[in-house]
């Protein structure tokens, strides 16, 4: 069964510093992985994807995220950190060869960027 | 505005009513999820659509809900005879095709008194 796991409940980061907010996976064939951010009273949006190809994927608002298969990992990364980044993100993964259609999500990491 | 769209986007409704909400999908999306979400958890899968068909409902879904999705375009959530337990965000997504990834709307906040 597909599942993914943020270890963080919440990252604190200093504005211009590097953020990184973590996620982890598992699933029985090859997912397709993504990143999604919460504002207040708001759904979630959608940052960036990973489907196949090149390990670093870029999306929206600077940020990136890492896969790394050996570890199962799909890590939010941006390398200077904004006041409004301040919000819940939500790693999310799909499998590709189960059957299933849903997308699984984390319980998110809530992000707190200090001026 | 071009996005998923969800009505309402308050409910209030006394214990034991029944509750209906929209979601009207982006137009050329053929792929429709419903999801809840409770306070500090993420999204979690109640069902989803491909066109017309309903293709995959959770197990955790209660027989209290249903979903229709009658033409392929909008769907409705129904929950009769609520609980206090189904308080929650209820989000409606769509997608064009698995790897896209789903867009969601603004979600219809759903608080049983």
């Amino acid at each position: 069964a597909q599942s993914v796991a943020q270890p963080e409940d919440q990252v604190n980061v200093a504005e211009g510093n590097p953020l990184t907010v973590k996620c982890t996976y598992s699933v029985s064939g090859n997912p397709y992985l993504f990143w999604y951010v919460q504002y207040p009273n708001r759904g979630l949006q959608f940052l960036l994807k990973y489907i196949t190809g090149d390990n670093l994927v870029k999306g929206s608002y600077g940020f990136e995220a890492e896969f790394n298969k050996s570890q199962t990992s799909f890590h939010l990364k941006k390398p200077s950190a904004l006041v409004s980044d301040s919000a819940l993100y939500f790693c999310a993964v799909r499998e590709t060869t189960s059957g299933t259609y849903k997308y699984i999500f984390g319980t998110g990491t809530r992000l707190k960027v200090l001026a | 505005d071009t996005g998923v769209s969800q009505n309402p986007r308050h409910k209030i409704t006394k214990r034991g009513q029944n509750v209906t909400f929209r979601c009207d999908p982006i137009s050329e999306h053929n792929r429709l999820y419903w999801y809840r979400q409770t306070l500090g958890q993420g999204p979690e899968f109640l069902t989803y659509f491909q066109n017309e068909a309903q293709l995959e409902k959770s197990r955790l879904l209660s027989d209290r809900f249903s979903a229709e999705r009658p033409k392929g375009s909008f769907s409705t959530l129904e929950i009769q005879r609520t609980e206090q337990g189904d308080s929650a965000m209820y989000l409606c997504a769509s997608s064009i095709s698995p790897g896209d990834g789903a867009f969601f709307g603004q979600g219809t906040r759903l608080t049983v008194v």
